[in-house]
């Protein structure tokens, strides 16, 4: 599976736009784009997964340029509970999911 | 909505003793799986299970692990011989089918914290 490099770490403020990019240059045919976000002391959770192009849903927003070489991570106006890790996982059918390290995201007031 | 349950949250056990770790999967998912994180380290995989039987496993899931579905609702991961590396936060996780490109979501547990000492 392609590897990824997303940022270690972002600050925002409460009410900002923050996205996240991550970059999976040799990702194949048939892999997925998911992301995942773990806060302290707690199993990761789904957020949004992608092919190509742009995929919203209540929570977030997810990018894909046409050569699928990257993808953003898009979160709306950012509260404080969204501080937490926020992992980019390329996927494919029948594997497991691999974490990375991930953006630790922290919002503050 | 329904969750993944987990037990014990903490466990304490001294090195050599065996483990069980328990996990209720959501009722109606079909695969199952473990990973574990170190503190302040990534999320690992350890294995998948289904059709009561592993169908992937990593190369830390080695002859100490194992896995067992004993019941319709139950699924454990147990480590036969605890070593002060084990020490880490045990997440199970379920799916309500195997990583395909219509969904690649798994519902993880709360975790168990093992610590060995």
């Amino acid at each position: 599976l392609a590897k990824t490099t997303q940022p270690i770490s972002m600050d925002s403020y409460e009410g900002q736009e923050v996205n996240i990019t991550c970059s999976h240059n040799n990702i194949a045919t048939n892999d997925y784009i998911t992301w995942y976000q773990q806060f302290p002391s707690q199993g990761p959770r789904f957020i949004i997964q992608g092919y190509k192009t742009k995929v919203t849903n209540e929570v977030a927003s997810l990018f894909i340029p046409a050569d699928r070489k990257s993808s953003t991570l898009s979160l709306p106006r950012v509260s404080l509970s969204d501080t937490a890790v926020y992992y980019c996982l390329v996927v494919r059918a029948g594997t497991a999911l691999i974490f990375g390290k991930g953006t630790t995201l922290s919002v503050s007031s | 909505e329904p969750e993944v349950t987990q037990t014990p949250s903490h466990q304490v056990t001294q090195m050599g003793q065996e483990v069980i770790l328990r996990c209720v999967p959501i009722s109606n998912h079909l695969y199952f799986y473990w990973y574990r994180q170190i503190l302040g380290q990534k999320v690992e995989f350890l294995v998948s299970f289904y059709n009561n039987e592993i169908s992937e496993k990593s190369e830390i899931f080695d002859d100490q692990f194992s896995v067992e579905r004993p019941d319709g609702s139950n699924f454990t991961l147990k480590i036969r011989s605890t070593k002060l590396e084990d020490s880490a936060m045990y997440f199970c996780a379920s799916s309500e089918s195997h990583p395909t490109g219509s969904s690649y979501e798994q519902y993880f547990g709360p975790g168990t914290r093992l610590t060995v000492t």
